[in-house]
């Protein structure tokens, strides 16, 4: 199985400064035939489903403000927040689906400073 | 878009059999591979598996001896049973699509296993 780790575990930031969470697979999920990293990122609040942000690794899903961005290849990835509000406040997945079984990170609790 | 909605009992009882079932609009059944995942409480996501529109399978180890996910395209549903349920199943299920350029999500369905 892939392992995705992500780090930190949990993290608390202030308003309007720059969160970061990082994501590392424990083996290469580029598809070498169509160049892309099967990555994606979730946001998910209390009692609720998780929600997509973030696909192939840096493709932001539609409606999604663009504080939130995606970057990474191969085994390394990314996800930031560049200017924290206060509805940011979740836990953060990433997910590989490059290979099955799909897995996924173990979550980072972001929280406000 | 598609959408995706999560039915069945919110009460097992230990040593039976879990069974939900998905209802999927909004996209042909051959687009997609057709899956589950679950969220016990307080932990992270697990992937279950998946159904193909042509009932290809493929299951997570850990619960394979247990797990089966069959479809049914008439009804634009596919389905999910888990047997000999013990406390360790509670969880929120979701089904999703897997797939195609991007996953959508239902909005998961809580199932507690009594004792």
């Amino acid at each position: 199985d892939i392992v995705m780790t992500q780090s930190p575990d949990s993290l608390a930031v202030s308003l309007g400064e720059r969160a970061t969470i990082n994501c590392k697979s424990s083996q290469s999920v580029l598809n070498r035939s169509n160049y892309k990293n099967h990555v994606t990122w979730y946001q998910q609040k209390p009692g609720q489903p998780p929600k997509l942000l973030i696909y192939w690794a840096s493709t932001r899903e539609s409606g999604v403000p663009d504080r939130f961005s995606g970057s990474g290849s191969g085994t390394d990835f990314t996800l930031t927040i560049s200017s924290l509000q206060a509805e940011d406040v979740a836990v953060y997945y990433c997910q590989q689906y490059y290979d099955f079984p799909r897995t996924f990170g173990q979550g980072t609790k972001v929280e406000i400073k | 878009q598609v959408q995706l909605q999560e039915s069945g009992p919110g009460l097992v009882k230990a040593s039976e059999t879990l069974s939900l079932t998905c209802t999927a609009s909004g996209a042909s059944m051959s687009t997609y591979y057709w899956s589950w995942i679950r969220q016990s409480p307080g932990k992270g996501l697990e992937w279950v598996g998946y159904v193909s529109y042509s009932g290809t399978t493929n299951y997570n180890p850990s619960l394979k001896s247990r797990v089966t996910i069959s479809i049914d395209t008439a009804r634009r549903q596919f389905s999910l049973k888990l047997t000999s349920v013990t406390a360790a199943d509670t969880a929120v299920y979701y089904c999703a699509t897997d797939g195609g350029s991007r996953p959508n999500w239902g909005q998961g369905i809580l199932v507690a296993v009594s004792s």
